[in-house]
Order: structure tokens, then C-alpha cells, then sequence
């Protein structure tokens, strides 16, 4: 089926340890975008990608890490996980559209829980 | 720089009342404004969209319209349903440029039948 996968789908892991979420798209999407969702905070970025290759910051960045080697995958790493990194994270990819404006498309999420 | 302020939620309901949910934005330019839904467990979605203004996006029974004069684009539905329970979010995004949409906080909906 065509969309956006992500896995695990459920983590709990502990403090110190590494995680790495996965992302993949069906579609040649070149953007995409991890978000984490928090109560209080609604969603935020951590970093996009505009192409394979291309990733920049977004508004959380520290302690994630990303790659993008293949345009479809865009997976998330978290090298030394802590509390405070417990959260819903979202994948997302861009479609552009003939109006100059798109749509996103996200995966179902992944909840992680950092003990 | 832009952002999305929404109301604070949550916005309880009973069926087939009415429903307001209010966004305002900052921006340079002319951004194209959504509203995106996350339904319990899932994702977001996008509900609608406007790219200009003046613009009323709608689906779902949902109607929205983009209004630059007060940087507005609030949500509206006449009749609320027990299935419209979910996370309501307004975002921006830049005209041209990179694809960075900015999200509200999000304001959750309860309907209750």
C-alpha cells in the first residue's frame, strides 16, 4: 500500500541506550520531516530533509541525528536516549501541488518511552 | 517569523451543535493556510486548505476561510458529530521557498452524543 511506515510503532528503551526510528515513503516525496508531539507543546520539528543527502535542523535538533541515503527512507536516531526524549514522533513527506501549495502526509507514529 | 496561535482546547460539545475553533497567524507574504485532524491512535491528516485570500476551503462538512485582513482562518462546522472527536491543528506554509509548514499547538474536541 502506498503511505508513509514507520517502525517500531512502540518502543520503551532506557537511559543512555540507542533508538532508531524508521521512516519510509512509497511515493518520490522530496521533502520530508520528523516532528515529536507532546501534551502542551503540539508538534515540533527536529529536522527535514529537502532531497536525498540534504537534511537541515528544525526546531528541536539536539540529541537526534538523521540521514537520508535513499530519497524513500529517512530514518531518526536518537544516539544517547534521556527522559525528556519520551514522546510521540512523526514522519511526514511533502506532495507539491499545481496551486503552488501541498500537502503533508504522516505515518501513524512511533511512541517512545525513555525509562 | 511565522506562527499559529489557536485556541486552547479543550472544546467540549454535544451532537449537532456548532463548532468554532479559532486560528490566527503571523507571516510575511501570503502563506497558504491548512487545517490538519488526528483522529485517536492516528497521524494527521489535512481536512482543508486555502491559498489565497479570500479563499473557503472545506470538506468534510468543515468549512474555513482565509482572511487577511484580520490573519484568520477559523474553523467551522454546523452540526458536530460524535465521529468529529479529534486534534484539530491550523498550519502556514511559505509561499515558494522550502516547505517548512508551521503547526498551531493543536485543540482537541470532545463531542458527546
Amino acid at each position: 500500500d502506498a503511505g508513509i511506515t514507520q517502525s517500531p510503532r512502540y518502543k520503551i528503551t532506557e537511559t543512555g541506550r540507542q533508538v532508531t526510528l524508521m521512516c519510509h515513503q512509497t511515493w518520490s516525496h522530496s521533502y520530508m520531516f520528523w516532528y515529536r508531539q507532546d501534551l502542551g507543546h503540539g508538534l515540533r520539528l527536529i529536522y527535514y530533509s529537502a532531497a536525498a543527502d540534504i537534511t537541515d535542523k528544525g526546531e528541536v535538533p539536539d540529541g537526534y541525528v538523521v540521514s537520508r541515503s535513499k530519497t524513500e527512507n529517512f530514518p531518526l536516531t536518537l544516539e544517547s536516549a534521556t527522559r525528556s526524549q519520551t514522546s510521540v514522533y512523526f514522519c511526514a513527506s511533502y506532495r507539491t501541488s499545481g496551486d503552488n501549495t501541498g500537502e503533508l502526509f504522516f505515518g501513524e507514529g512511533s511512541r517512545l518511552t525513555v525509562l | 517569523g511565522n506562527s499559529v496561535t489557536q485556541m486552547e482546547g479543550p472544546v467540549t460539545l454535544s451532537e449537532e451543535a456548532f463548532l468554532t475553533i479559532n486560528c490566527t497567524y503571523t507571516a510575511t507574504g501570503y502563506p497558504s493556510l491548512f487545517w490538519y485532524v488526528q483522529y485517536p491512535g492516528e497521524g494527521l491528516q489535512l481536512l482543508l486548505k486555502a491559498t489565497k485570500a479570500d479563499d473557503k476551503g472545506s470538506n468534510k462538512g468543515f468549512e474555513a476561510t482565509y482572511r487577511k485582513e484580520t490573519t484568520s482562518f477559523h474553523l467551522e462546522k454546523g452540526s458536530v458529530q460524535v465521529s468529529d472527536s479529534a486534534v484539530y491543528f491550523c498550519a502556514l506554509s511559505r509561499e515558494g521557498g522550502s516547505y517548512i509548514p508551521t503547526f498551531g499547538r493543536g485543540t482537541s474536541l470532545i463531542v458527546h452524543p
